[in-house]
C-alpha cells in the first residue's frame, strides 16, 4: 500500500531551522521526492526536489539517505512568512503512469 | 502567463444539483490532474489526464467525472452533489517528462448542502 508518513504538526520560533520529515516505504526506485508549501486560500507551489543525498537552493535543503525510506525537507532560520503546510510528493511504481503520492501534510506555525 | 486558473472560486450546491469546475493552463502542459483536498487527509487525486482527449481515474473518482477536449483545459463535473463531496478541489498541470513538479491552480471551494 503507498502511503507516506508526515507529522501533523510543529512549531517553531524566528531564526530557528526547522526540519520536516516524511516516511515513504517503498518508493520508486527512479524517481524524485518532491516538497510543495501551502499557504491559506491558496494551492500547494514547489519548494524542492530531490532525488539522493542532498539539494539545496534559495530556499530550502532537502536529505534524503541512501535506502531512500524518508525524505527531510530543512528550512534555516525560518521567519513567520514560513508558516504554512508542507507536503511531501513521492512516486510509487515504476511502470506506466507513476502513482503520485501525497504525503498528508504538516502544519507549521512559527511564532515570534 | 496566467499558469492555472480555476474557475468558479466558490459554490454552494444543494445535494443532487449538478456543476462543472473549470481549469485552465496556458503553460502547454501535457498532463492535468484534480485534487480534493480534506482537513487532515492531504490532497487525493481525483481523475488526471496525459493528454488532449484522454482521462483516467485516481484514487477517489467516484461521483466525478472529466473532460479534456482542449490541451489547455480540464473540466471535473458533479452530476449529483452528495455532502461528501463537499471540499476544496485543486487543479494542476505538468510536463510530461516532470510529473512530480505540478503546478497548481488556486483552488475552488465547493459546499454540498
Amino acid at each position: 500500500l503507498a502511503k507516506t508518513t508526515q507529522p501533523i504538526s510543529m512549531d517553531s520560533y524566528e531564526g530557528q531551522e526547522v526540519n520536516i520529515t516524511c516516511s515513504h516505504n517503498n518508493i520508486a526506485t527512479n524517481d524524485y521526492i518532491t516538497w510543495y508549501q501551502q499557504f491559506p486560500s491558496q494551492g500547494p507551489r514547489f519548494i524542492i526536489q530531490g532525488y539522493k543525498t542532498k539539494v539545496t537552493n534559495e530556499v530550502a535543503s532537502l536529505f534524503i539517505p541512501a535506502d531512500r525510506k524518508s525524505s527531510t525537507l530543512s528550512l534555516p532560520r525560518v521567519s513567520l512568512s514560513d508558516t504554512a503546510v508542507y507536503y511531501c510528493l513521492v512516486t510509487f511504481g515504476n511502470t506506466g503512469f507513476q502513482k503520485l503520492v501525497f504525503g498528508t501534510g504538516t502544519r507549521l506555525l512559527v511564532s515570534p | 502567463n496566467a499558469g492555472v486558473t480555476q474557475t468558479p472560486k466558490f459554490r454552494v450546491l444543494k445535494t443532487g444539483q449538478s456543476m462543472t469546475l473549470l481549469c485552465a493552463q496556458d503553460m502547454n502542459h501535457e498532463y492535468m490532474y484534480w485534487y480534493r483536498q480534506d482537513p487532515g487527509m492531504g490532497l487525493r487525486l481525483i481523475h488526471y489526464s496525459v493528454g488532449e482527449g484522454t482521462t483516467a481515474k485516481g484514487e477517489v473518482p467516484d461521483g466525478y467525472n472529466v473532460s479534456r477536449l482542449k490541451k489547455q483545459n480540464f473540466l471535473l463535473g458533479l452530476e449529483s452533489a452528495a455532502p461528501s463531496q463537499t471540499s476544496v478541489y485543486f487543479c494542476a498541470s505538468s510536463k510530461r517528462e516532470d510529473q512530480e513538479t505540478q503546478y497548481f491552480g488556486p483552488g475552488t471551494r465547493l459546499l454540498v448542502l
